[in-house]
């Protein structure tokens, strides 16, 4: 099993639409959890943070966080095409906290 | 404010040859990280430097060697290059152990 898992996609939401995306993680003791964005041909680039169960809130981002169910959720509000991107999902490990790992990605696709 | 700045942007090397891929961040942070991405497969960790004098393996350490120079700079090495190792790879930093990760540009490795 994966340490960190996410559905590759590609995920295709119309313009205006919630896009969620989802992600599951195997350490249970795990304390702190990212997603990021991520352009073809360009660095990884932080989007969420969240380290408490339940919602938080960024402008069209929300981050939300079940420790008990091991998932880790974004949602989307009011996509547009400059959304498109492959969303990655991080999770610091327990076992060590230097330790980042990634989940394999997925792409979302805003069609107009 | 550069930030996580990585030397080369590209290079092509032939099985067997050898080279260091250098990583300097001017943020202070005192963790530091290597990946590498191939495509479908997200980030994957190679070694990871909780602070600076320690270093630690990550999900696929075999045929790199790291080096945490001081607390800006973290270098990775490939003593003989394969063409399994032709991929991008990028340097990371953070704060600290639990927080989030800055990236630097990438490395675009080909092995021929």
């Amino acid at each position: 099993q994966k340490e960190v898992e996410q559905n590759s996609g590609p995920l295709s939401v119309p313009e205006g639409a919630i896009a969620s995306l989802n992600c599951t993680y195997s350490d249970r003791g795990s304390q702190s959890f990212f997603w990021y964005r991520q352009y073809s041909g360009k660095s990884p680039e932080l989007i969420m943070f969240i380290y408490s169960n339940g919602d938080k809130e960024d402008g069209r981002f929300t981050a939300q966080l079940n420790k008990a169910s091991q998932y880790v959720s974004l949602l989307i509000r009011d996509s547009q095409p400059s959304d498109s991107a492959t969303y990655l999902c991080a999770v610091n490990m327990y076992s060590s906290a230097s330790k980042i790992i990634f989940g394999s990605g997925t792409r979302l696709s805003i069609r107009p | 404010n550069a930030g996580v700045t990585q030397t080369p942007k590209f290079q092509v090397l032939k099985t067997g040859q050898s080279m260091t891929l250098q990583c300097a961040q001017d943020m202070n942070h005192n963790s530091m990280y290597w990946y590498r991405q191939d495509p479908g497969m997200g980030l994957r960790l190679i070694y990871y430097s909780a602070s600076e004098g320690t270093t630690d393996k990550g999900e696929v350490p075999n045929g790199y060697n790291v080096s945490r120079l001081n607390k800006r700079e973290f270098s990775l090495r490939l003593e003989s290059a394969a063409p399994s190792q032709t991929s991008v790879y990028f340097c990371a930093s953070s704060e600290r152990s639990a927080s989030e990760a800055f990236f630097g540009q990438g490395t675009r490795l080909t092995v021929v």
